[in-house]
């Protein structure tokens, strides 16, 4: 099935390291959603967007809903150990319309 | 914890079996999303329901899987004559309305042997 492309696949930072993923699609998307995966557990929503430009921040988390809607991008600023997961975008596509397409996934892993 | 539950959390069974799963959205949701999630990929659509209605199905639910929610609460996916390749995590989903995010259970692996 149709999976959205999301960047980079894997990242090594170091604790305290800012860090920035992003979501694309060839296709408009009017929701944009972020999850974090820990192993062996179900996706934990972080931030959910409904409007093209929108920002919108959840502590040390940031996400903006792409003015083109194809595409979204998140940030986290000053990571710590317990941010180490994968991240995944989703968005849904039309309204009426309510099945999530999730993204590849972007794991994160902290260096010590 | 008010969160959506699913049982069992692990599944293991003989390729051929009849395996079933059960969801408990979290209260007063009344939609309620099935996903199959593979190793290294993101979770992907099978099919949901508006209260005890089953509204859309995805192209990847067979005619071996059938999902209910006699009741408009709890749900149930049942894969039949199971086969090598439904080795995967079954995820439920469930939302307030269709405008609200939908919040995950922990899954049910299912290994096939």
């Amino acid at each position: 099935g149709q999976q959205l492309n999301q960047s980079p696949q894997s990242m090594f930072i170091q604790e305290g390291e800012d860090v920035s993923m992003n979501c694309t699609s060839s296709s408009i998307f009017n929701t944009w959603l972020w999850y974090k995966q820990d192993p062996g557990e179900g996706p934990v929503l972080l931030i959910a967007l409904y409007k093209a430009g929108e920002l919108t921040s959840n502590g040390r988390l940031t996400a903006q809903f792409g003015i083109t809607r194809k595409d979204s991008f998140l940030n986290i600023s000053a990571s710590i150990p317990s941010d180490v997961g994968i991240y995944f975008c989703a968005g849904i596509s039309n309204f009426g319309n309510e099945k999530l397409t999730f993204g590849t996934g972007t794991r994160l892993t902290i260096i010590p | 914890d008010t969160g959506v539950s699913q049982d069992p959390r692990h599944k293991i069974t003989k390729r051929g079996q009849n395996v079933t799963f059960r969801c408990d959205p979290i209260s007063e949701h009344n939609r309620l999303y099935w996903y199959r999630q593979t190793l290294g990929q993101g979770p992907e659509f099978l099919t949901y329901f508006q209260n005890e209605a089953q509204l859309e199905k995805s192209r990847l639910l067979s005619d071996r899987f059938s999902a209910e929610r006699p009741k408009g609460s709890f749900s149930t996916l049942e894969i039949q004559r199971t086969e090598q390749g439904d080795s995967a995590m079954y995820l439920c989903a469930s939302s307030f309305d269709s405008h609200q995010p939908q919040h995950f259970g922990d899954g049910t692996r299912l290994s096939i042997l």
